[in-house]
């Protein structure tokens, strides 16, 4: 049972142009929500978070949209740079579940030049 | 900033040989550190919660005894591959949490296990 689903595993965009990942999960329970940054052959990097009190989180470029209510997030990256070219997982965790991450799959993201 | 690392960063063995893998926090001290096995185009599964002084928690479905898990010290777990089959062969990430800062948990550069 995937408790947190990326359902697109690839997405591709223009330089310049806004890049919106989704993330959807079903545990009513996560509390937490994390993006990561993941090259080929290395351990994820994290790039946000969003707590769910908060509906948006914002640094630099990057924006983190949550919707309790539909169980969705997004993350959007503006303005896309090819350097952004990896693959993102969505993770989510449960407050006082010592700290263990569900991921999703992950989308891989192309930033074309 | 912190860095967790692991080591080796590729192994190829032989089926049936038992294969260890060491992560290692840098400048922080880790009370718990997570195992995540990833296979090509999925996600990762944490496999096991290494707990300093204790035993390792197990996620369903992955048998402890094959995935032997040692916490020796505040800053190194160790993840052996008992009998290593093909089907062992993947990619092997740990993670620790930085003490008191939840969204912080800093991955390995992962292990590439490749069994004959």
């Amino acid at each position: 049972d995937q408790q947190v689903k990326q359902n697109s595993p690839s997405l591709s965009v223009q330089e310049g142009r806004i890049s919106i990942l989704n993330c959807d999960y079903t545990n009513s329970m996560f509390d937490y929500f994390l993006w990561y940054k993941k090259y080929p052959a290395e351990g994820p990097t994290f790039l946000i978070s969003i707590s769910s009190i908060k509906d948006k989180n914002e640094d630099g470029r990057f924006t983190v949209f949550l919707n309790k209510s539909a169980k969705h997030l997004s993350l959007h990256i503006v303005p896309s740079q090819p350097g952004d070219s990896a693959v993102y997982f969505c993770a989510a965790s449960v407050q006082g579940g010592s700290e263990k991450l569900v991921f999703g799959k992950g989308t891989k993201l192309t930033v074309n030049p | 900033g912190a860095v967790v690392s692991q080591h080796p960063s590729w192994v190829i063995c032989k089926s049936g040989t038992s294969v260890k893998i060491e992560c290692r926090s840098l400048d922080f001290q880790a009370t718990t550190m997570f195992w995540y096995r990833q296979f090509p185009k999925q996600s990762l599964m944490l496999m096991a919660t290494s707990n300093e002084g204790s035993k390792a928690t197990y996620e369903q479905g992955v048998e402890k005894d094959k995935f032997l898990i040692n916490h020796a010290s505040l800053t190194l777990s160790t993840l052996t591959v008992t009998s290593a089959h093909p089907e062992d062969s993947s990619f092997y990430i740990c993670s620790a949490p930085m003490q008191g800062m939840r969204e912080t948990q800093y991955f390995g550069p992962g292990t590439r296990l490749l069994v004959l």
